[in-house]
């Protein structure tokens, strides 16, 4: 299993901003994900942070404003660009690993309202 | 698309078994068929999969039908804590087939004293 750290926990943003959130893995793994959960959604996938190259988006999301950093193993970051009040949402970090199975484990999300 | 169709909600007393059921008519043979939960502002927690034979753990019980088109996880004995979100989840079984995982809409559980 691994323990998830992410950060901030929450924010309130003011409009036209930018929020960069932070997710921190206690042990190194292979796979990274970001998700988006908006209020009363369920969980939509923004991208695969890929270590040392460019993250793979979902369809209907774009890197210029959900730019993704994973400079090793155990360390990604997501930033909301040009936040608008749509983007007020739970971005929630996951991880996988070579050898556990499948399993994906969760961070507790980083809650974000825009005004 | 979400492969898999559940019922929005549905409701268990405190004490007996939760039966969630999961339609997934269009699995693959080589797709697994996962089970996570999410608890009010909580990350989604893995509860067990399965590929076609039954399987259980100490969380919860899955059971395939021998066509694969449908599953049903069940709890044994739910509690007030198991009160959540539950998402049913098919997905490639190679692990370089993707990892990642696509949420359907889920079913609310709630569980009542």
């Amino acid at each position: 299993s691994a323990v998830i750290s992410q950060k901030p926990s929450r924010d309130i943003c003011q409009r036209g901003t930018s929020l960069t959130i932070q997710c921190q893995v206690d042990s190194q793994v292979t796979m990274m994900f970001w998700y988006r959960q908006q209020p009363g959604q369920s969980l939509t996938l923004i991208a695969t942070a890929n270590q040392g190259s460019e993250a793979t988006y979902e369809s209907g999301f774009v890197i210029d404003k959900f730019p993704i950093s994973r400079p090793n193993l155990t360390f990604s970051t997501l930033t909301v660009s040009n936040m608008s009040p749509e983007d007020s949402s739970i971005y929630l970090c996951s991880v996988s690993h070579r050898g556990w199975g499948g399993e994906l484990f969760f961070g507790e999300g980083s809650r974000l309202t825009v005004l | 698309d979400a492969k898999t169709t559940q019922p929005t909600s549905m409701d268990c007393a405190e004490g007996r078994a939760a039966n969630l059921p999961c339609n997934h008519s269009t699995i693959s043979g080589n797709e697994y068929v996962y089970w996570y939960r999410q608890i009010h502002s909580q990350g989604p927690q893995y509860i067990i999969h399965g590929l076609k034979n039954n399987e259980t753990n100490e969380m919860a019980s899955l059971i395939i039908t021998e066509d694969r088109k449908s599953s049903t996880l069940i709890l044994p004995h739910a509690t007030l804590r198991d009160t959540a979100v539950y998402y049913c989840i098919v997905r490639p079984t190679t692990y370089n087939q993707g990892g990642k995982l696509i949420f359907g809409q889920g079913t609310e559980l709630s569980v009542k004293p």
